[in-house]
């Protein structure tokens, strides 16, 4: 069964700190991995990976991905109270379907 | 630069009545989909599309009904609503391809069933 896990469920981290999310997989026909953020509403979009070791960045937000181990990790440095939110990992395993983890839960404490 | 758009935002059903949530976006995307996200749950695929006129079953599709007239609508029907079936409902839509593109969410649809 396609499956995504994501850990932690829960962090809660003081403003400035840098927090690692971890988000693990077994898919079959694995395409890519995606990270989106989810504040009150819509989930939005982080990052899209599919080749392993090539780190994308994004101001402070930075993700990698490795397909040997099947794992990607989300990298956010100098949290600020904006940052809070879920954040959902989801693979893709062909024709456009996604398969979403849990999601960690993030708060930023000012 | 609506996007994706979803109607309605809140709604309660008693338990056996039936609606349709509505999704339309103006992205010109082929790909479209309905998510549930129950809470603290990801979420749950419930019909996709990959086309007008073309339209298949996700991990949850029980209790649901979709059609695809149009590129632009893909309206998800609930006929007789249980209370299982009180989440928030998410519409999606991607551009047709075969390299990975990332969907685009509504806003979503909170539905309670009592």
């Amino acid at each position: 069964e396609d499956k995504v896990v994501q850990s932690p469920l829960s962090l809660v981290v003081h403003e400035g700190d840098t927090v690692t999310l971890n988000c693990s997989y077994e898919v079959t026909n694995f395409r890519s991995l995606l990270w989106y953020k989810q504040e009150k509403k819509a989930p939005t979009f982080l990052f899209m990976l599919t080749s392993s070791g090539i780190e994308k960045k994004s101001g402070r937000l930075s993700s990698i991905l490795d397909k040997k181990e099947l794992f990607s990790i989300l990298n956010i440095t100098a949290t600020q109270t904006g940052d809070s939110a879920v954040y959902l990992c989801a693979a893709n395993f062909g024709n456009e379907k996604l398969t979403f983890g849990t999601g960690t839960r993030l708060t930023i404490i000012p | 630069n609506a996007g994706v758009t979803q109607t309605p935002k809140f709604r309660i059903l008693k338990i056996g009545q039936s609606m349709t949530l509505q999704c339309a976006q103006d992205m010109n995307h082929n790909y479209m989909y309905w998510y549930r996200q129950d809470p603290g749950m990801g979420l749950k695929l419930i019909y996709y599309s990959v086309g007008a006129g073309i339209t298949d079953k996700g991990e949850v599709p029980n209790g649901y009904n979709v059609s695809r007239s149009t590129t632009e609508d893909f309206p998800l029907r609930l006929e007789l609503a249980a209370p299982s079936q009180t989440s928030v409902y998410f519409c999606a839509s991607s551009p047709r391809g075969r390299n990975n593109q990332p969907q685009h969410f509504g806003d979503g649809t909170r539905l309670s069933i009592l």
